[in-house]
C-alpha cells in the first residue's frame, strides 16, 4: 500500500508566479490536511478537506492561498503570486475514512517551495 | 497553542534507551496522547498513540502515568536514525480535527 504522496518534491518559483502542489491520500482515505513548515520553524495546520468539501481552513492566509480536493485526482493546494515569504516545506497527510477506528494521520514527504 | 510541555533537546548513546519525557497536565479524559517524530527535512512519522494503559509497538513503548498528567515515550535502543524532532501530542482519537505541533523535543543519538 503506497504511502502518502506529493509531487513535486521541489518547486522553485519566481515572485509573482503561481505554485501548484498536489498531494495524493493513501488508498482508501478521504480525509487531507495540509501543513507548513517555514524554515527552522515548526509545523503549522493550513487545512483540512474531505472530497469535495473544505472542513477546516482555519490556517490559510486570507488571500493567495486556495486548496481543493475534487471527487477525482489529488488534492491540490494553489498559491497564487508567490512572495519569497511562501518558501517553505508543505506537507500533505491523509487519515482513513470514520468508522470508529484510530485516525492517525500519514503525512507525505512534502514538497519543498523556494521563491526567488 | 500546543497543550503539552517537552524539553526542547536530548542527547543519547547509541544503543542505549532513550525516554523522552512529556507534560499534558490538563489532558481532558477523551484525549489520547501520540507521538509523532520528523527526522530531517523528511515528513512527520506516526510512532504511537495511548489513552492511559502502556502500549508497545515494533518502534518504541509508551508509558503514561496513573493521572495521566505526564508520559515517556521510549526508544529502547537507539540508533543514529532515531535522530529527529519527537512531538508529544494530546488530540480526541475519533476527531478529525488538525494536529496541533509544538516545538518538540529534539533527539540527537550521539555515537
Amino acid at each position: 500500500n503506497a504511502g502518502v504522496m506529493q509531487n513535486p518534491r521541489h518547486l522553485v518559483r519566481r515572485r509573482g508566479q503561481e505554485a501548484r502542489l498536489r498531494c495524493s491520500p493513501m488508498k482508501g482515505h478521504s480525509h487531507v490536511y495540509w501543513y507548513r513548515q517555514l524554515p527552522e520553524e515548526g509545523l503549522k495546520f493550513m487545512v483540512y478537506l474531505q472530497k469535495e468539501n473544505i472542513i477546516d481552513e482555519s490556517g490559510m492566509p486570507k488571500e493567495r492561498f486556495s486548496a481543493e480536493f475534487p471527487k477525482e485526482g489529488p488534492s491540490i493546494l494553489r498559491i497564487q503570486q508567490v512572495v519569497r515569504g511562501d518558501s517553505a516545506a508543505y506537507f500533505c497527510a491523509s487519515s482513513p475514512p470514520s468508522g470508529g477506528g484510530y485516525n492517525e494521520q500519514f503525512f507525505g514527504p512534502g514538497t519543498r517551495l523556494t521563491v526567488l | 497553542d500546543a497543550k503539552t510541555t517537552q524539553p526542547p533537546s536530548m542527547d543519547c548513546a547509541e544503543g542505549r534507551a532513550a525516554n523522552l519525557p512529556c507534560n499534558h497536565s490538563t489532558i481532558s479524559g477523551n484525549e489520547y496522547v501520540y507521538w509523532y517524530r520528523q527526522i530531517h527535512s523528511q515528513g512527520p512519522q506516526y510512532i504511537i498513540h495511548g489513552l492511559k494503559n502502556n502500549e508497545t509497538n515494533e518502534m518504541a513503548s509508551l508509558i503514561i502515568t496513573e493521572d495521566r498528567k505526564s508520559s515517556t515515550l521510549i526508544l529502547p535502543h537507539a540508533t543514529l536514525r532515531d535522530t529527529a524532532v519527537y512531538y508529544c501530542i494530546v488530540r480526541v482519537v475519533t476527531s478529525y480535527d488538525k494536529v496541533i505541533f509544538g516545538p518538540g523535543t529534539s533527539l540527537s543519538v550521539i555515537p
